[in-house]
């Protein structure tokens, strides 16, 4: 099984930072690799997918980039409502997917 | 709208049985393949379980191999997930979800999540 690790696992920062989490997957996953956001209660939402393909309605000042086993996404300057728990899953291994283990972003 | 509405969760006692469902609309249904997601509490997200789009290949993940079923009715465009011998460590939100193009891929659609407890 493929595992990805995420870091940090948790993050605080302020409301215009620019901020980036690492996912590195055990293995090569030609950018099959998507990025939820996930609130208190609620489901995750898709953020980006193939690595840096931005999922419709979903802010520009979202980015991811990488290849092979390492990617990041970014948030160029922080709002309030990012603030949130972030997970980065590959589909690669069709159909099992795997996530990683979340980033909480809080407000510093 | 495209949506997705889970149902079916519960309190059970260990070794105690549960169906949940899944109700989509908005999309055809039949042309995606669904997965199931669970996320214990204060816990990250694990994958469950992948239904193709026509039912013809399940796949689980290790921790609930043997005990969990997958299945789909496309003409009701619902999803199921039959939990059989749960235990503690089933405790979790389950949520269905939704791949985001017919071959595969990432997971924009899930539902509200249904709230799965097993304890004495």
């Amino acid at each position: 099984d493929i595992q990805m690790t995420q870091s940090p696992s948790s993050l605080s920062a302020s409301v215009g930072d620019r901020v980036t989490i690492t996912c590195r997957a055990s293995q090569g996953i030609s950018n099959s690799l998507a990025w939820y956001q996930q609130k208190p209660g609620k489901a995750p939402k898709l953020l980006l997918y193939a690595a840096s393909r931005l999922e419709s309605g979903v802010p520009s000042r979202f980015s991811g980039s990488g290849s092979g086993t390492d990617y990041t996404l970014t948030i160029s300057s922080l709002q309030p409502e990012d603030f949130a728990t972030y997970y980065c899953q590959q589909y690669y291994s069709t159909p099992l997917y795997t996530f990683g283990q979340g980033t909480k972003l809080e407000i510093k | 709208q495209v949506q997705l509405v889970e149902s079916g969760g519960g309190v059970v006692q260990p070794g105690g049985s549960l169906r949940l469902s899944c109700a989509a609309s908005g999309f055809t249904f039949s042309s995606y393949g669904m997965h199931w997601v669970r996320q214990a509490p204060g816990k990250g997200l694990e994958w469950v379980a992948f239904i193709r789009y026509d039912g013809s290949n399940k796949y689980y993940a290790d921790s609930v191999k043997g005990r969990f079923t997958i299945s789909r009715d496309n003409s009701k465009n619902t999803l199921y997930l039959q939990m059989n011998s749960l235990r503690a460590e089933d405790t979790a939100v389950y949520y269905c979800a939704k791949e985001t193009e017919p071959t595969g891929g990432a997971f924009d659609i899930w539902g509200q999540g249904t709230m799965v407890t097993v304890s004495s």
